[in-house]
């Protein structure tokens, strides 16, 4: 079975630039959520979509965004990019919504982005 | 508000020793904790949960981690390291009810095998 896949794996981006990062989930999973490392705070949730609908929501600005498609895959984009905003996008899929307790977090590699 | 302490921020340790990495969390309400190990250039993978139960839990690759309620604590154990356990380490929360998937998570503690 194939794992989360997150494209493009590395992103060089302008500041005041917009940028759209992508995440298949694995086939079958419904909850998709994204996550933002950086060495400074760490990793920190932004979002997480579940049937098309967005279930939680992290401390972040209006300039992240994020949607899920029918088939379960999700986008997430930042417009007008900050040097601040350089980091380790994670994307991260399970079975079910969070009732499931024996549905645990699968992440993909993670979308680099560079804001210069 | 939940919040996560991992006390180390580096552990070197010589192959086959045993190791100790604490994680201490704050939280008003009940939680789930969960243990995450990230190798190089990869996302994050699963090493184990407490969900409810015994407080002992362990992982396939000899891994455990003790939740104890009284101080806290969900330190992650394995008695005998292999360089190949060299990644980083990283001790999460989750709440109980409306957030299993919106893990608060520590700093991360980067573990270091010598041979």
């Amino acid at each position: 079975k194939a794992g989360v896949t997150q494209t493009p794996r590395y992103l060089i981006k302008t500041r005041g630039q917009q940028v759209t990062l992508s995440c298949s989930p694995i086939s079958g999973h419904r909850s998709v959520s994204w996550y933002q490392q950086t060495p400074g705070q760490g990793l920190q949730f932004l979002f997480e979509y579940f049937s098309e609908t967005q279930r939680n929501k992290g401390n972040f600005p209006g300039r992240f965004s994020g949607r899920q498609f029918s088939n379960s895959r999700s986008e997430m984009n930042v417009s007008t990019l900050e040097l601040g905003d350089s980091a380790l996008y994670l994307c991260a899929s399970s079975l079910a919504a969070g009732e499931d307790y024996n549905s645990p977090l699968h992440f993909g590699n993670g979308t680099r982005l560079t804001v210069t | 508000a939940q919040s996560v302490t991992q006390l180390d921020s580096q552990v070197p340790v010589f192959e086959e020793a045993p190791v100790e990495l604490r994680c201490n969390y704050s939280s008003s309400v009940s939680v789930y904790l969960f243990w995450y190990v990230q190798y190089p250039n990869q996302g994050l993978q699963l090493l184990l949960k407490y969900l409810s139960g015994s407080t002992l839990v362990e992982s396939i690759n000899g891994f455990e981690a003790e939740f104890n309620k009284s101080q806290t604590s969900f330190h992650l154990r394995k008695p005998s390291v292999h360089i190949s356990d060299t990644a980083e380490y990283f001790c999460a929360v989750s709440l109980t009810s409306g957030g299993y998937n919106k893990l608060i998570f520590g700093a991360g503690t980067r573990l270091a095998v010598h041979p």
